[in-house]
């Protein structure tokens, strides 16, 4: 079964600091690749998503990720963060869309000025 | 615009209750899915449709009936809700080629 590991439950960083999140995947197969991200009492918001191409494939606001078959990885990366980047990050993985997505547990960003 | 609405955003009952949640997607999208989203667990899926009339089961079903009675609207239903049914509940949709599309969620507390 495929699953989607984020090992970093907190991260806390400083207003223009850079920002990576980590995720690795198990799956046996080329499955597609998302980042969502969750603000306070919203619903989730697609960041960016991969299935091909280019490794490194750019998001919303800044964001963009990095997809290294050899580690089964998909990281999140941002250059410089805003108090607004202040959220939860949702890695999820799926073999195709009509069975829906597995998600990793998240990772509660919190920027500080 | 696309999007997902849900109804009721918050929801209390007690144990032993009859509860539907509603979504509607205006998107017109064939697929639909409800999760769960629990502290330690992120978001599970429960059951999922293709279209009017289907129902295909999730990941965490028990307890959960859904019925998708059109293109645009799913239920998701609790016959005898359990405290272990408190959860902030997300509906979806998707055209299949596209990543899915969240609603903002139903927060229901079972006591």
């Amino acid at each position: 079964a495929q699953s989607v590991t984020q090992p970093d439950a907190r991260v806390t960083v400083s207003e223009g600091a850079s920002l990576q999140l980590r995720c690795k995947y198990s799956y046996s197969g080329t499955p597609y690749l998302f980042w969502y991200v969750q603000y306070p009492r919203q619903g989730l918001q697609l960041l960016l998503k991969y299935y091909s191409g280019d490794p490194v494939v750019q998001g919303v606001n800044g964001f963009e990720a990095e997809f290294i078959k050899s580690n089964s990885s998909f990281h999140l990366r941002k250059a410089s963060v805003h108090w607004s980047d202040s959220a939860v990050y949702f890695c999820a993985v799926s073999l195709n869309y009509a069975q829906g997505l597995t998600f990793g547990l998240g990772t509660r960003v919190s920027v500080f000025p | 615009e696309a999007a997902v609405t849900q109804s009721p955003r918050n929801k209390v009952t007690v144990t032993g209750g009859n509860v539907t949640l509603s979504c509607r997607q205006t998107n017109s999208h064939n697929y639909m899915y409800w999760y769960r989203q629990d502290t330690g667990h992120g978001l599970r899926l429960i059951h999922y449709s293709y279209g009017a009339g289907n129902l295909q089961i999730g990941d965490v079903p028990d307890g959960y009936k859904a019925t998708r009675t059109t293109q645009e609207d799913f239920f998701l239903l609790l016959e005898l809700a359990s405290p272990s049914q408190t959860s902030l509940y997300f509906c979806a949709s998707s055209d299949g080629n596209q990543a899915p599309l969240f609603g903002e969620g139903t927060r229901l507390s079972v006591l």
